[in-house]
Formats: structure tokens, sequence, C-alpha cells
């Protein structure tokens, strides 16, 4: 099963400012096969990134990603008050799709 | 526009069992597998299983696999989660979700509600 680590656990940012969030792997994700989701308390989670950087549908030009093999990153390039959330990657390359444990970005 | 609804919240006791169904409206239900996902209350999203309806295939995880079923009816474009034996930490909320495309059933792009369940004696 392959492990992803998430880091930092927290990240206390401001509006406006840039938002990097990691996630590595135990082992290689084939393919990039790589995802970002959000989510905020009560909702379900909502798909940011596929594909280690393929944006879906409707997602803001704010949200990237990057990265291959055992290290992914998301980048929120200037924090909205409606991006501060739990953030978590997911790896769909290999059974069982693991996911890592979060990142939540907080207010400042 | 898909639309995955859940049914609703179910609690149970130890030891017994639970059915969750998800029903797909507004697209095609059969080429786009279908995955069931969990959160216990202030923890993170454990993947559990998935079925592609179309092909009647499924894959659960390792941890699941001796007491989870997952199930596919087309003609109401309905999957159920069956867990058995069920224990109080399997108390979650638990959803479904819809892969982004035929071949990419992984990429979880339409969600259910989501359906809380509680084990409890």
């Amino acid at each position: 099963e392959t492990v992803l680590t998430q880091s930092p656990g927290t990240l206390s940012l401001s509006p406006g400012e840039r938002a990097t969030l990691s996630c590595r792997a135990s082992q290689s994700v084939g393919r990039s096969y790589l995802a970002w989701y959000q989510q905020k308390p009560g909702q379900a989670p909502r798909l940011l990134i596929y594909g280690a950087s393929s944006r879906a549908t409707g997602i803001p030009d704010r949200f990237s990603g990057s990265g291959s093999g055992t290290d992914f990153t998301l980048t929120i390039s200037r924090l909205e008050p409606e991006d501060f959330a739990v953030y978590y990657c997911q790896q769909y390359d290999t059974s069982p799709y693991t996911f890592g444990g979060g990142t939540k970005v907080e207010i400042k | 526009q898909v639309q995955l609804v859940q049914s609703g919240a179910a609690v149970k006791k130890p030891g017994s069992s639970v059915k969750v169904s998800c029903k797909t409206s507004g697209g095609d239900f059969s080429s786009y597998g279908l995955s069931w996902v969990r959160q216990a209350p202030g923890e993170g999203l454990e993947w559990m299983g998935g079925i592609i309806p179309i092909v009647d295939s499924t894959e659960y995880a390792q941890k699941f696999q001796d007491r989870i079923t997952i199930t596919a009816d087309e003609p109401s474009s309905t999957s159920i989660m069956e867990l058995r034996s069920l224990r109080s930490d399997d108390t979650a909320v638990y959803y479904c979700a819809r892969g982004i495309a035929v071949a990419d059933e992984g990429v979880l792009h339409v969600w259910g509600q989501g359906t809380m369940v509680t084990v409890s004696s």
C-alpha cells in the first residue's frame, strides 16, 4: 500500500499570501496519478487537481499542482477567504487508492 | 449535471450490518467507476473500495476485504455498500464518489452528500 505523508499538518497564513502544500509518497506514483481535494467543515470533498497538475472543471487558476514520482506540491498563489479549508492528496495509481492525512490551511 | 444522492443516517449495534445506497442522476451510471470513501469524526479520508457497473468489477481495500460488499443495480442507477460485523470504530461519514471519466475511476469528481453511520450499543 502506498502511504502518502502530507506536510505541514497546519498552515497559518493570511488572505493574499501564497500557500505551498506538500505530499510525499512511500513509493513512486506511476503516471503521476495524484489528485488533490479540498474539504470544508460539514461538506464532501471537492476535486481540485488530478494527474498531478490538471485542474478540474471550474477550479480557479490560483490553484496549481506539480510534481512526479514521490514528491508532489499543491500551490495556492493568493489565498482567498474561501480557500481556508483542509486539503488532501490521493494516489490512484495502485489499489487501494490511499489518501494523505491532510493539511489544514487556517487564517493567521 | 450528475448528482449522487445517498440514503439517510443510520444507528447500528456492534456486530450488525449496514447498507448505504447511492443513486446517480443526470448522467450515465454504468460506464463510470464509483468508489466508497469514509471519514471518521475529526479524521481523514479512507478509500474502502469501488465498482465499475458495466463490467460488474469490484475492488476492495485489504482492510475491509472480509466484511464489505459493493453492488450496482443498473436499472435503478444505484450502488449499495454493505459493511458487516460493525464495530464502534466504524462510526463515520460514508461517501460515494464517481470517477471523472470512464478510464479514470480513481479521480473522484462527483461526491454524494455523505451518510452518517453510528455504531453504538
